[in-house]
């Protein structure tokens, strides 16, 4: 069965709206959870890294006031995409791990269009 | 800066025929190396290596991992057109939150 659930599958919405995304671990307490976009026919890029109860980790070039990432509870990890404009059209990934020695597992992504 | 480079990027087979996929990685403090399958939505977990030399198989797929000249194969016998979708592997560090860093992917096309 699933290991992580992410909501919504599809979100298409006018340039300036805020989109929440959520990410949930089913199997297990993630005190960690990574947020990954991808673009057509390239890999993932990570994004942050959500931290439970403590700020997220951004990559270089990563917007935190952009994409604010919110890691509430051991199951559940947010981004929101604040004042969305068509170049954040892509597809956001979330993945959770349940120990450093596993791998991590993906949810099925959102596939995010701006118009 | 932490780099994985995987070939070929794409590659077309008839069905039957056996493939291999490479990727090679420079990661500071290296901890692990890991297969995905994408098809369509996200991808799916094939295998974790953090051995040298020992192959790991699951059906037709198998791979193995060189952690002295820094790469990965991944073979898949006996192809089948379900097999066609992007591999993607990744390598995990030890340091920090352990992070993956992501190749570009081979996309296999596998003709009936």
């Amino acid at each position: 069965g699933a290991v992580v659930s992410q909501h919504p599958s599809r979100v298409i919405c006018k340039s300036g709206t805020s989109v929440k995304i959520e990410c949930r671990s089913l199997d297990f307490q993630a005190t960690t959870m990574f947020w990954y976009r991808q673009f057509p026919k390239k890999s993932l890029m990570l994004m942050a890294t959500s931290n439970e109860g403590s700020k997220a980790t951004y990559e270089q070039g990563v917007e935190k006031d952009k994409f604010l990432i919110n890691h509430a509870s051991l199951t559940l990890s947010t981004l929101t995409v604040t004042s969305a404009h068509p170049e954040d059209s892509s597809f956001y990934i979330c993945s959770v791990r349940g120990s450093v020695n596993q791998p991590q597992h993906f949810g099925d992504g959102t596939r995010l269009s701006i118009l | 800066e932490d780099k994985v480079v995987q070939s070929p990027l794409s590659l077309v087979v008839h069905e039957g025929d056996t493939v291999t996929l490479n990727c090679s990685y420079e990661v500071t403090n290296f901890r692990s190396l890991l297969w995905y399958k994408q098809e369509k939505k996200a991808p799916t977990f094939l295998f974790m290596l953090t051995s040298s030399g020992i192959e790991k198989k699951s059906g037709r797929l198998s791979s193995i991992l060189d952690k002295k000249e820094l790469f990965s194969i991944l073979n898949i016998t006996a192809t089948q057109t379900g097999d066609s979708a992007v591999y993607l592997c990744a390598a995990q560090s030890i340091q920090g939150a352990q992070k993956l860093v992501f190749g570009q992917g081979t996309r296999l096309t596998i003709n009936p």
